[in-house]
């Protein structure tokens, strides 16, 4: 199984961009590029996802490096209701499970 | 409005005993996943169930079973084969065709007594 590597917490500052990077230097053809969020004690909320091109909607922009090895998920004005832990995951296009690594913590200061 | 719950949100297992958890949907998904998360880590797979009657063991089934005798209902038994129940068990419906977004229920957490 294609795995992802996260940072395990970043920060940043309140109404600024956040650069949340994923390397998945294993990624097959068919997976997706999925990013999930989750607040404590909650569950995990969808941000975005993509396969090939870059991403936007009205949470998130996702950008995916030219050779699929990485991607980035960019908050482009942070808020302190961000403040989650953002999973990047990769959708196994042969199954459709998701496959979960452990996230990295975003720590938004006001 | 539509989505996934939960019950209960909180759970208490005494040693040797078998507890359901609840997990029902209205999004009139095709499948349904349960999932486990030990503090600080990701997700994990326990099963999942793309059609009713029909359900696949994930990365950790051993020591819990399910049931999928209806579209929206998709209960987990953790029996007393799983010797470290402790942990916030996820709930989750998704469409089967296309990208598949998956959709959490708030979790319910389980404690052994």
């Amino acid at each position: 199984d294609a795995k992802t590597t996260q940072p395990n917490s970043m920060e940043s500052n309140e109404e600024e961009p956040v650069h949340l990077p994923c390397n998945h230097s294993t990624i097959s053809g068919t997976d997706y590029i999925h990013w999930y969020r989750q607040l404590p004690s909650q569950g995990p909320e969808y941000v975005i996802h993509g396969l090939t091109s870059n991403v936007n909607n009205r949470m998130a922009s996702l950008a995916i490096a030219e050779d699929r090895k990485s991607s980035t998920l960019i908050l482009h004005r942070a808020t302190l209701r961000d403040a989650a832990v953002y999973y990047c995951i990769l959708r196994d296009g042969s199954n459709y499970q998701l496959i979960w690594g452990a996230g990295t913590k975003l720590i938004i200061k006001p | 409005d539509g989505g996934i719950t939960q019950s209960p949100k909180y759970l208490f297992r005494k040693e040797g005993q078998n507890v359901t958890l609840s997990c029902e949907q209205n999004l009139n998904h095709d499948a349904m996943y349960w999932y486990r998360q030990d503090p600080g880590q990701g997700l994990r797979l326990i099963y999942y169930s793309q059609i009713v009657n029909d359900f696949q063991k994930g990365d950790i089934a051993e020591g819990y079973s399910v049931s999928r005798e209806k579209k929206e209902s998709f209960p987990l038994t953790v029996t007393s084969a799983q010797k470290n129940p402790t942990a916030f068990y996820l709930c989750a419906s998704s469409t089967l065709a296309g990208e598949e977004t998956q959709y959490f229920g708030p979790g319910t957490r389980l404690l052994v007594l």
